[in-house]
């Protein structure tokens, strides 16, 4: 079944800009959303349909899609963007239509 | 507002069964796609089960033939049984939903109901 690739770990320095990656065959014809988990919640949506941020996420938070990789991108990292980070799409291929990645661990120094 | 609360998680043996249910509010559970997530401690988000506004269900192989999703409309509720339960089983299990966002995106979480398999 498809499969989603994220790198285990991102550091970034405050202020500086967080990129994570979701790597998938032919990802960029897919719709990707992105979830937000700090320690002890619930996941929170930040992107969704690749790009589009829902009410309430900073600008901060943006994201693209293209060929086989889809980007979050975190600009001006703050302490609290400190989290895990997965993507999720819907394949419409088989009967697992809900894939995640395996997650980013997003460290600020 | 929307609002998912799940309940019925708890401490059981290996083989033994479970069901886990999340209240829905804010919305009417047939009119949108609601999954259960599960997450194992320490490890990724792991999807479960999906069941469709039209009540088409779908299971990650892992569960399938032991877990089955539903739902009941008098309630607004979203169930997951589970049987034959495994210590693999083990984690925190979320009630997701699409809400009025379609099917593919899940804006909506509840705040998971733990479920420990031990013997």
């Amino acid at each position: 079944s498809y499969v989603l690739t994220q790198p285990p770990s991102v550091s970034v320095a405050p202020g500086e800009t967080a990129t994570i990656t979701c790597g998938g065959n032919d990802i960029g014809s897919k719709s990707v959303h992105w979830y937000q988990q700090k320690t002890g919640q619930a996941p929170v949506l930040v992107i969704n349909y690749d790009s589009a941020r829902p009410s309430g996420i900073p600008e901060r938070f943006s994201g693209s899609n293209s060929g086989n990789t889809a980007i979050l991108t975190i600009t001006r990292v703050e302490a609290g963007d400190e989290a895990d980070y997965y993507c999720q799409m819907w394949n419409f291929n088989d009967d697992h239509p809900v894939i995640f990645g395996g997650g980013t661990k997003v460290t600020v120094l | 507002e929307v609002q998912l609360v799940e309940t019925g998680g708890g401490f059981l043996q290996p083989g033994g069964s479970l069901t886990l249910s999340c209240a829905a509010s804010g919305f009417i559970v047939t009119n949108s796609y609601m999954n259960w997530v599960r997450q194992a401690q320490g490890g990724g988000l792991e999807w479960v089960s999906v069941i469709s506004g039209d009540g088409k269900t779908f299971y990650a192989e892992s569960v399938k033939g032991r877990f089955t999703i539903s739902r009941d409309i008098s309630k607004n509720t979203l169930f997951l049984q589970m049987t034959s339960l495994r210590a693999a089983d083990t984690a925190m299990y979320y009630c997701t939903s699409s809400g009025f966002s379609g099917y593919d995106v899940y804006p909506h979480w509840g705040q998971g109901t733990l479920v420990t398999v031990s013997s």
